[in-house]
């Protein structure tokens, strides 16, 4: 069935530094891959996506890349800022209105 | 902005008890879903709600569960009799369509 892999689990980084999150999806007919930022107790929320059509899409310190071919897309978080810590989740969806699947997460912390 | 809310914030209930999940989605929106995270792990999709049906299901989404849209603004999931690992957080989502999810804050349900 469909699955997205996601790793690492966890991630320390100085601020300042940079930091990337990959993640390898099954589904081929994937075409839609956004990043969710979850802080403990809240809800995910969205910080950037991108569609098939699309290899990079990046937003201020924020980019994402997609490699169709290797079926895999990572997320770089650039001049990283203690309040980048937090769960980090890449999710994978196949139709328009389809299930989102979620990666298993990732645990940021930037340490100041 | 508009926001998908989610009641109670927190439910206590016995094994064996029924309860109820309520959520309002963003009312423009066409598709409606609910997701399920037992803390620290990743985002479980339950189930997809469209055009007054569900599109799909998980494994998790067995007989013991339901979803209902008893109005044109809420959106409800039971749980029949609950079991100790019913214990999550349960968030509903909802998009216009091919668009990102926008997440409620999440019920945190407890089964004792």
């Amino acid at each position: 069935g469909e699955n997205v892999e996601q790793h690492p689990s966890t991630l320390s980084v100085q601020e300042g530094d940079s930091a990337v999150i990959k993640c390898t999806y099954s589904d081929s007919a994937s075409n839609y891959f956004p990043w969710y930022k979850q802080e403990l107790g809240k809800r995910p929320q969205l910080i950037i996506d991108i569609r098939s059509n699309v290899g990079e899409k990046k937003d201020q310190r924020i980019a994402v890349t997609l490699n169709k071919t290797a079926k895999h897309f990572s997320l770089h978080i650039t001049e990283t800022q203690p309040e980048d810590s937090a769960v980090y989740f890449c999710a994978g969806r196949s139709i328009q209105g389809g299930k989102l699947i979620f990666g298993q997460g990732t645990e940021l912390s930037v340490k100041p | 902005e508009p926001e998908v809310t989610q009641t109670p914030s927190h439910q206590v209930t016995q094994m064996g008890q029924e309860v109820i999940l309520r959520c309002v989605p963003i009312s423009n929106h066409l598709y409606f879903y609910w997701y399920r995270q037992i803390l620290g792990q990743k985002v479980e999709f339950l189930v997809s709600f469209y055009n007054n049906e569900i599109s799909e299901k998980s494994e998790i989404f067995d007989d013991q569960f339901s979803v209902e849209r008893p109005d044109g603004s809420n959106f409800t999931l039971k749980i029949r009799s609950t079991k100790l690992e019913d214990s999550a957080m349960y968030f509903c989502a909802s998009t216009p369509g091919d668009s990102p999810l926008h997440f409620g804050n999440g019920t945190r349900l407890t089964v004792t």
